[in-house]
């Protein structure tokens, strides 16, 4: 079955580490998004990126970098230059940037700080 | 800018009422409206979307109409059933933008006791 998978589902970072969550998509889709969500809020987008070699910084990048060396891959780093890490990240994937697209999203992961 | 507001949550409902989630949403141009779901633990979901005014989505017995006049498009369901529960988005996207630039609401969360 086609779909995203982000692993691993629960992270957990010391601090002054920066750690690396994996999202890879089987969709053949040539857009994918990082978004954050803490608890009672909705998503805020962290990074995009419409094709392979090229993304943008979303409303939140400040902390975080990305990479899209391939199309299946988007791997979010979150750096030491985050000081609250902690939420719930989730990655999502559309076949089209094209503004009525629906997204396609990962079953998430979980940070935590030690 | 864009802003979408969802009706506070928590939501609790016996098996078999009636739902309606409020959403409204300030936009600039012609957004397309979306309804995600989000079970615990898990990422979104697309429920129903509509693209253009009165359009009407609907998907497993829930049904929302894209109303222009009152910048509104809540979310319905005649009959809640116990696998129902879970957090509901309302998003809108902006003709102009990408698909993953979608602006969220703070999501609802419906609880179905049996």
């Amino acid at each position: 079955d086609g779909g995203i998978t982000q692993s691993p589902k629960y992270l957990f970072r010391k601090e002054g580490q920066n750690v690396t969550l994996s999202c890879e998509q089987n969709l053949n889709h040539d857009a994918m998004y990082w978004y954050r969500q803490d608890p009672g809020q909705g998503l805020r987008l962290i990074y995009y990126s419409q094709i392979v070699n090229d993304f943008q910084k979303g409303d939140i990048a400040e902390g975080y970098s990305v990479s899209r060396e391939k199309k299946e891959s988007f791997p979010l780093t979150v750096t030491s230059a985050q000081k609250n890490p902690t939420a719930f990240y989730l990655c999502a994937s559309s076949s089209r940037s094209k503004s009525n697209e629906k997204l396609f999203f990962g079953s998430g992961t979980q940070l935590s700080v030690l | 800018g864009d802003s979408v507001t969802q009706m506070e949550g928590p939501v609790t409902l016996s098996e078999e009422a009636f739902l309606t989630i409020n959403c409204t949403y300030t936009a600039t141009g012609y957004p397309s409206l979306f309804w995600y779901v989000q079970y615990p633990g898990e990422g979104l979901q697309l429920l129903l979307k509509a693209t253009k005014a009165d359009d009407k989505g609907s998907n497993k017995g829930f049904e929302a109409t894209y109303r222009k006049e009152t910048t509104s498009f809540h979310l319905e369901k005649g009959s809640v059933q116990v696998s129902d529960s879970a957090v509901y988005f309302c998003a809108l996207s902006d003709r102009d933008t990408n698909a993953g630039k979608s602006t969220f609401g703070d999501g609802t969360t419906l609880t179905v006791k049996p």
